[in-house]
């Protein structure tokens, strides 16, 4: 099977831009999560959605991020503005049921704030 | 939400040993699993692992959830067993089985 798609695979903006990533997740995967990597630690969640609706958004930092996932498939997580802050790799992930099968990461968006 | 530490921080073996990783968590889990950060970035998925133990090839993992700990065995390791283990664990009991990490181990297998 196909593994979770995201692009692009590397991001330079200066500060206050924007920026806008995309994960398409594994067919079938109704669970959708968006993880930010900072350097030397391990990945946080910023926000789990089940189809389209949120389950947990609790660590997203609602004035600058923003996540849609219409229609239950594909996800966009936006940055704007941008701070040199969230110089991060970002990544999505997404699970049929993770206590059988897991969860499946994608390569993940390397996003660099100059 | 419930804490993840893992050690060692950082770890270098010779091709050909063994190690033991350690997870320690601040509360009962029903959701447990052992990640891979390859030197790529890709994070694999080892072990969903809440009690007991298992054993996949050359790796092994233990969970003793009654004193909050798990353990991830390599043995004979190899260079590309090289990259970063995370522990990782359920946010909450109504949290949809997203993830607390911890910091990782970074663990480095020279020839």
């Amino acid at each position: 099977e196909a593994g979770v798609a995201q692009s692009p695979r590397y991001k330079i903006i200066e500060k206050r831009q924007s920026v806008a990533f995309w994960c398409n997740p594994i067919s079938g995967h109704a669970t959708l999560y968006w993880y930010q990597q900072i350097l030397g630690q391990g990945p946080k969640l910023l926000i789990q959605f089940q189809n389209n609706g949120v389950v947990d958004d609790s660590q997203l930092p609602k004035d600058r991020f923003s996540a849609e996932r219409l229609k239950g498939v594909d996800s966009t997580l936006k940055i704007q503005p941008a701070k040199l802050e969230d110089s991060a790799v970002y990544l999505c992930a997404s699970s049929l049921d993770p206590r059988l099968w897991g969860y499946t990461f994608g390569s993940g968006t390397r996003l660099t704030v100059v | 939400g419930i804490q993840v530490e893992q050690s060692p921080p950082d770890l270098i073996l010779q091709e050909g040993a063994n190690s033991t990783l350690r997870c320690n968590f601040s509360d009962s889990v029903n959701n447990l699993q052992w990640f891979h950060q390859n030197p790529w970035g890709q994070l694999i998925n080892l072990f969903y692992i809440p009690s007991g133990t298992k054993q996949n090839g050359r790796l092994s993992a233990t969970t003793v959830a009654t004193e909050r700990y798990s353990l991830l065995y390599i043995s004979s390791s190899q260079t590309t067993d090289s990259g970063v283990y995370f522990c990782a664990v359920e946010r909450g009991s109504n949290s949809g089985y997203a993830l607390n990490f911890g910091k990782g181990t970074s663990l480095l297998v020279t020839p």
